[in-house]
């Protein structure tokens, strides 16, 4: 079993949706948690990160983290056609530099 | 501006065939790492280091080789390529906190 469970999807939205992606883990040692958006033929860029529990707000872009539940999300709202990527979470353990990574999410915003 | 650079793009190269792909960064990040990325598995850590002349294994090191001789530079060494490394390969670099990785463009690399 993955420690990181990601829906590859497809997921195709029309202009405007709400977006919800969505991540589960098994182990409870992660701590640091975030969100990379990967565009076709380019590197991961970091979009958001939030540390255990909570919420984090950016512009459009709204993370998620319930560690109760081993489940973190990412929200965007007023999807845009620019928004058409890979969404890969990642996660961390404290005391550990490697970040373990979900398979990633192909979310295509349709104008 | 904030730069990882690797080289080549793009890569077709035989089984057997000992061959590198260069990794430089402009931001004097102390810590560099290389990633491969495969469908359905997502990215995964080959190597890792953390400062020049410290290396160390990540998750999937096997068949791969690394060098941290300068700061900027982190090459990785394949040197006798199989088929089952035919990946999308990332460099990637940070300040010292793993929290925030810039990645290269990454390098498509396929064995035959």
């Amino acid at each position: 079993q993955k420690e990181v469970e990601q829906d590859p999807g497809p997921l195709s939205v029309p202009e405007g949706a709400i977006v919800s992606l969505n991540c589960t883990y098994s182990n409870s040692a992660f701590q640091y948690f975030m969100w990379y958006r990967q565009y076709s033929r380019k590197g991961p860029e970091l979009l958001m990160y939030t540390y255990s529990s909570g919420n984090k707000e950016d512009g459009r872009f709204t993370a998620q983290v319930d560690k109760s539940s081993k489940y973190i999300s990412l929200f965007i709202r007023d999807s845009q056609p620019s928004d058409s990527a890979t969404y890969l979470c990642a996660m961390k353990r404290t005391g550990r530099r490697a970040l373990t990574f979900g398979s990633g999410t192909r979310l295509q915003v349709q104008p | 501006e904030a730069q990882v650079t690797q080289n080549p793009r793009y890569l077709i190269t035989v089984t057997g065939k000992k061959l590198t792909v260069t990794c430089s960064q402009n931001m004097n990040h102390e810590y560099m790492s290389w990633y491969r990325q495969d469908p359905g598995l997502g990215l995964r850590q080959i190597y890792y280091s953390m400062n020049v002349e410290v290396t160390d294994k990540g998750d999937v090191p096997e068949g791969y080789k690394v060098s941290r001789k300068e700061k900027r530079n982190f090459p990785l060494i394949l040197e006798s390529p199989s088929p089952n490394q035919t990946s999308l390969y990332f460099c990637a670099s940070s300040p010292g906190t793993e929290n925030t990785i810039y990645f290269g463009e990454g390098s498509w690399l396929t064995v035959v």
